[in-house]
């Protein structure tokens, strides 16, 4: 059966700009989380989305950073105005039952 | 702050040889879980061990689990070299499975 899918692989983009991440969880998971993951650094939760309940946005390291998920299904990250230190892999994880399942990660850098 | 911490930060064996790799984490838990991550991108889960648990078994992998010292430890025995990547602990909480991620041990595996 299809995983947790992500788009795009590698997205490279310049300081100011703004970025859109996408995320196709698992059909059927009502949970879904945002990661990223700094070079050679563990990962850092960002945002949690759990069926209809209001997201648990602790994560976010700042209000450039928003992400939504339409019809309980597809999210979106949304870095506006991107900086240099938003390079990273963000990776999406889709779950049921305790256990997630991870996409394959977008690479961002941030030139 | 990360919740989970693995030590060694690194670990390089030779083929056959067992790894053991260890976490700790501060807070208390509903579960444990070992992810491998292989070239910087897609988590694979491994184990998820349970906070009434003590001990599981996967194939070569063991895992221990001591709520009293707030430790983990991830065995992989007979060791081979498709083993090397980077090896995280996560630990969910009895809030729910939202996971907070250590910064990983990066195994390499020498055939």
């Amino acid at each position: 059966g299809a995983g947790v899918s992500q788009s795009p692989s590698n997205k490279v983009t310049e300081k100011g700009k703004d970025v859109e991440l996408r995320c196709d969880p698992i059909s059927g998971h009502t949970a879904l989380y945002w990661y990223r993951q700094s070079l050679g650094q563990g990962l850092e939760f960002l945002i949690y989305f759990q069926g209809n309940s209001a997201p648990d946005k602790s994560g976010l390291p700042s209000d450039r950073f928003s992400a939504e998920r339409t019809g309980g299904s597809v999210s979106t990250l949304t870095i506006q105005r991107t900086q240099q230190e938003d390079s990273a892999v963000y990776l999406c994880a889709s779950s049921q039952q305790g256990r997630q399942f991870f996409g394959p990660g977008t690479r961002l850098t941030v030139l | 702050s990360q919740q989970g911490e693995e030590d060694p930060q690194a670990l390089s064996i030779q083929e056959g040889e067992n790894a053991t790799m260890n976490c700790s984490y501060k807070t208390s838990i509903n579960n444990l879980q070992w992810y491998r991550q292989n070239s910087g991108r897609g988590l694979v889960h491994l184990i998820l061990i349970r906070s009434n648990e003590r001990e599981k078994h996967s194939g070569r992998l063991r895992v221990t689990l001591d709520t009293s010292k707030k430790s983990s430890s991830l065995l992989i025995t007979a060791s081979r070299a498709a083993d090397t990547a980077s090896y995280f602990c996560a630990t969910s909480n009895n809030a729910g499975n939202m996971l907070t991620f250590g910064g990983g041990t990066r195994l390499m595996v020498k055939p």
